[in-house]
């Protein structure tokens, strides 16, 4: 079974702070995702990376960045964090093997972050 | 452009009942892909199925049914004598554009399924 995990499941922040959240995949996956999740919203991507050290804007790319020095490994960081940056985030992975479209995109347990 | 719209924001039944979550998508590709995921409370979304725009044929699994319809561009979900662990947020996706390389989703904003005892 793919397993996505994401390092907390809640994390509270002060405006201005510097967040990381981090998601690591087991499956060797090509491509990984980050999203986020605001109710009536459905899911809005940040961020992907189809291969180590490459990363490409997602719909909402704005106030954050991210980091991908490691395959398996994908992370989220809010530079300064501010309250509208509160929300649900998720992760995903998928293969990459398939061709555009195909792979099914397989979620974490999600990040749910406030800041206050 | 790509566009899902789930029309549903709540949906409500009593348990046994049926349930149809209704998912309608835009796309200018001939070739595509349509995705159904569930989100129970714990908040992980799990993959449900994957249908490409080739295959019209209804899908059945357990109580589970999906009909994909072209003509109408729906990808609609029923379950059938719903229990009350089918409680969750539905979520349909549709493929990126024929210039996504990548496998980017569009997500619809998700129907919220409550079955009461």
């Amino acid at each position: 079974d793919v397993k996505v995990t994401q390092s907390s499941r809640y994390l509270v922040k002060r405006t201005g702070e510097k967040v990381f959240l981090e998601c690591v995949q087991d499956m060797d996956h090509e491509n990984m995702f980050w999203y986020r999740q605001d109710p009536g919203l459905g899911l809005r991507l940040i961020y992907f990376s189809y291969d180590v050290k490459m990363k490409e804007k997602g719909d909402i790319p704005e106030g954050y960045s991210v980091s991908r020095e490691k395959k398996e490994r994908f992370s989220l960081i809010l530079e300064s964090a501010s309250t509208n940056q509160t929300s649900m985030y998720l992760c995903a992975s998928s293969s990459g093997t398939s061709g555009r479209g195909q792979d099914t995109q397989y979620f974490g347990p999600g990040t749910r972050l406030t800041v206050l | 452009a790509q566009k899902v719209t789930q029309a549903q924001t709540e949906i409500s039944v009593v348990e046994k009942e049926d349930v149809t979550l209704d998912c309608v998508y835009e796309t200018r590709d001939t070739t595509y892909y349509l995705f159904w995921y569930k989100q129970p409370p714990s908040g992980e979304l799990v993959f449900l199925i994957r249908r490409n725009s080739f295959d019209e044929q209804n899908e059945i699994s357990g109580r589970y049914s999906w009909n994909f319809q072209k003509s109408t561009s729906s990808f609609n979900f029923t379950i059938t004598a719903s229990q009350v662990v089918d409680s969750a947020v539905y979520f349909c996706a549709l493929s990126g554009p024929a210039t996504d390389s990548w496998g980017k989703l569009q997500f619809g904003a998700g129907t919220q399924v409550v079955v009461t005892p």
